[in-house]
């Protein structure tokens, strides 16, 4: 089956710790996007990439980093710097990165702070 | 600057009922995409429909229908016969020329079905 997987579902972060959210796609899409969304709110992008090796800054990417090493993986890193880190985070990727590539998205992981 | 509103911030209907939920975009470019999603309870956004600028045809999907005016830059998501399964958190996007494909979301409705 072809898909979007994000793990954990629920992770809990303490006060000055780093966590990392996964994402892998199996659906060989060049482009994939994290976003946060907060209690009765849009989606905010945080980072996204377009290619291997590549990654842009989103609107809200302060706090955050992230890595493309692998074309199926883009791990995101909630640095200590993020003060108000909780929030559902969402996966997504699309086939290209043009504007009228569809993106498609996981499941979703839950970020709580202890 | 692209802009998505999405005026209904929570709707609650009857089961059987028709519903319908509004969205009004902004962007300069003259190529766009609009796209509509649905979030259920379980948090996963599921994709249901992409309309580019350039087809204002109106699209039927069994009990879901979609109104693109450009005259008024809206794009409507109308669901017929409703039933306690289609509530749910329902998210319009658009995507540009300018932004590079990068999706700008609106705040999101809220439909709560009842039976």
């Amino acid at each position: 089956d072809g898909g979007i997987t994000q793990s954990p579902k629920y992770l809990f972060r303490k006060e000055g710790q780093n966590v990392t959210l996964s994402c892998e796609q199996n659906l060989n899409h060049d482009a994939m996007y994290w976003y946060r969304q907060d209690p009765g709110q849009g989606l905010r992008l945080i980072y996204y990439s377009q290619i291997v090796n590549d990654f842009q800054k989103g609107d809200i990417a302060e706090g955050y980093s992230v890595s493309r090493e692998k074309k199926e993986s883009f791990p995101l890193t909630v640095t200590s710097a993020q003060k108000n880190p909780t929030a559902f985070y969402l996966c997504a990727s699309s086939p290209g990165a043009g504007e009228g590539e569809t993106q498609y998205f996981g499941p979703g992981t839950r970020l709580l702070v202890l | 600057a692209q802009k998505v509103t999405q005026a209904q911030t929570e709707i609650s209907v009857v089961e059987k009922e028709d519903v319908t939920l509004d969205c009004v975009y902004e962007t300069r470019d003259t190529t766009y995409y609009l796209f509509w999603y649905k979030q259920p309870p379980s948090g996963e956004l599921v994709f249901l429909i992409r309309r580019n600028s350039f087809d204002e045809q109106n699209e039927i999907s069994g009990r879901y229908s979609w109104n693109f005016q450009k005259s008024t830059s809206s794009f409507n998501f109308t669901i017929t016969a409703s039933q306690v399964v289609d509530s749910a958190v329902y998210f319009c996007a658009l995507s540009d020329f300018t932004s590079y494909g990068k999706l700008t979301f609106g705040q999101g409705t809220i439909l709560t079905v009842h039976p």
